[in-house]
């Protein structure tokens, strides 16, 4: 499997303007989950979905960020209009909970991250 | 809500050495899982180990291995024979069982001089 993909690796935007970031979960899992890293607050979970519907955005900071997955094979977090304050790593990340581990060769519960998309608002 | 607090913002070892990472955590729940996360200068997020509340065995990866101290919450990392390619920022994470939800620590960066 190729991972999780995101798109674009690298963003920079004036303020203002819109931006949309992508996200291609591993084939299968069934969550997905959007992080914001920045050096003042760290890792920040904003939200996840579990098969495609949003289950927890508490972490979104505010109306200008929305999410959306559309299907179990794409996401979208789109921040309109953009602040400079945005600019941070987001990561994506996907996992499957499974109630045997065995099934999977893999751990339950493990979220595999994506590369992250650099967001720059000048 | 949980928090977890790694003390270490910074630690640098020499090669071959082994170095131990501290990590807290504040939890009133009892089934949760611990993990390490290791993110190279690439910033690629990587599982480096995970251990489960209820396992009393302390978990091991190789030349990776933990501390979980239940009862005085704290889950540190011990690096064995560490090597260059060590080199990384390392997470902490916290996630109550069922919740999917990842909480991290602010992180502590490594480096392994040759």
């Amino acid at each position: 499997d190729a991972g999780v993909i995101q798109s674009p690796r690298h963003e920079v935007t004036e303020m203002g303007q819109e931006v949309t970031l992508r996200c291609k979960p591993i084939s299968g899992h069934d969550y997905l989950f959007w992080y914001r890293q920045t050096m003042m607050r760290g890792l920040e979970l904003l939200i996840y979905f579990n098969n495609n519907v949003p289950i927890d955005d508490s972490g979104m900071p505010e109306d200008r960020f929305s999410a959306k997955m559309p299907n179990a094979s794409f996401s979208t977090l789109k921040i309109q209009p953009s602040e400079p304050r945005d600019s941070a790593v987001y990561f994506c990340a996907s996992s499957l909970v499974l109630p045997n581990v065995g099934e999977t060769g893999g751990l339950p519960y493990e979220q595999y991250f994506g590369p992250g998309t650099r967001l720059t608002v000048t | 809500a949980q928090t977890v607090t790694q003390s270490q913002p910074e630690m640098s070892v020499q090669e071959a050495e082994t170095v131990t990472l501290s990590c807290t955590y504040d939890t009133s729940e009892s089934n949760y899982y611990l993990f390490w996360y290791k993110q190279p200068p690439s910033r690629q997020m990587i599982l480096v180990i995970r251990q489960e509340a209820y396992k009393q065995q302390n978990a091991t990866e190789n030349r990776f291995s933990v501390n979980f101290q239940k009862a005085a919450k704290s889950f540190s990392l011990k690096i064995s024979d560490s090597q260059l390619g060590d080199t990384a920022m390392y997470f902490c994470a916290f996630m109550t069982q069922g919740a999917q939800k990842l909480v991290f620590g602010q992180g502590t960066r490594l480096t392994i001089n040759p």
